[in-house]
């Protein structure tokens, strides 16, 4: 069974960093891209980019390029997603997701349960 | 913010059919790109609904069903029951992003 399970809530305040995490079980990790999804309190999905556990290339949505890094650690089949210097405008709640297999056809098969991130001083 | 658009919301009786819409441009739907959809029940995460504009994962009923005449995508939801009741959101990629998109989303009301 395809699982994806995603790190506890977060509270931090403006300034600090942060990291979590999307391990991935019940396929083989490196053989899937790893997306990660922005759902902000009462508002829709946006893309944010997405990596190939494979060899850690990164696509990033030209939105949150330079402000969040994806990375992935193939050996322990997890994803990551991290912050330098939080803002409050980051509080939200971070979905990771599987990408499908394929280049042309790019959908998101297999969902995380969410991490709420909470940002306030 | 999203490049895809779908109305805000719609509601129907149980039993009726209702659609939701997804309206993109020329570098997204209407270069031919696929769409996809997800459906979103309050407060859990987005799950698959139809992949590829019109085929379903497995265990997705089959009152879902997706179409894309030319560069107009939908969903519809036949013989809608209260468990429908959720939000709804089209995705494809956009070549003048070099990304996925997200539509705005549109919530289901059953009446």
């Amino acid at each position: 069974e395809v699982q994806l399970v995603q790190s506890g809530a977060e509270v931090k305040k403006p300034g600090e960093s942060l990291r979590i995490s999307c391990k991935g079980s019940g396929y083989r990790f490196a053989s899937y891209w790893i997306t990660w999804v922005r759902q902000m309190p009462g508002k829709g999905l946006e893309w944010m980019g997405k990596i190939d556990p494979s060899d850690s290339y990164t696509k990033y949505s030209p939105s949150f390029q330079g402000h969040v890094t994806i990375s992935a650690d193939k050996s322990s089949t997890t994803a990551y997603l991290q912050w330098s210097s939080l803002k409050a405008s980051d509080t939200a709640m971070y979905y990771c997701a599987r990408v499908s297999p394929g280049v042309v056809m790019v959908y998101f098969d297999f969902w995380g349960q969410g991490t709420l991130v909470t940002v306030s001083s | 913010q999203s490049v895809l658009t779908q109305p805000p919301s719609v509601s129907g009786a149980p039993g009726q059919r209702v659609t939701i819409s997804c309206t993109g441009s020329s570098s997204n739907i209407g270069a031919g790109y696929d769409v996809h959809w997800y459906q979103q029940l309050p407060g859990t995460a987005p799950k698959l609904l139809i992949y590829g504009n019109n085929n379903r994962p497995s265990g997705v009923p089959d009152r879902f069903s997706g179409s894309k005449s030319g560069t107009s995508p939908s969903l519809a939801i036949t013989g809608l029951q209260a468990e429908d009741e959720a939000d709804y959101y089209c995705q494809s990629y956009d070549s003048s992003l070099n990304g996925d998109v997200f539509g705005t989303g549109t919530k289901v009301t059953v009446l």
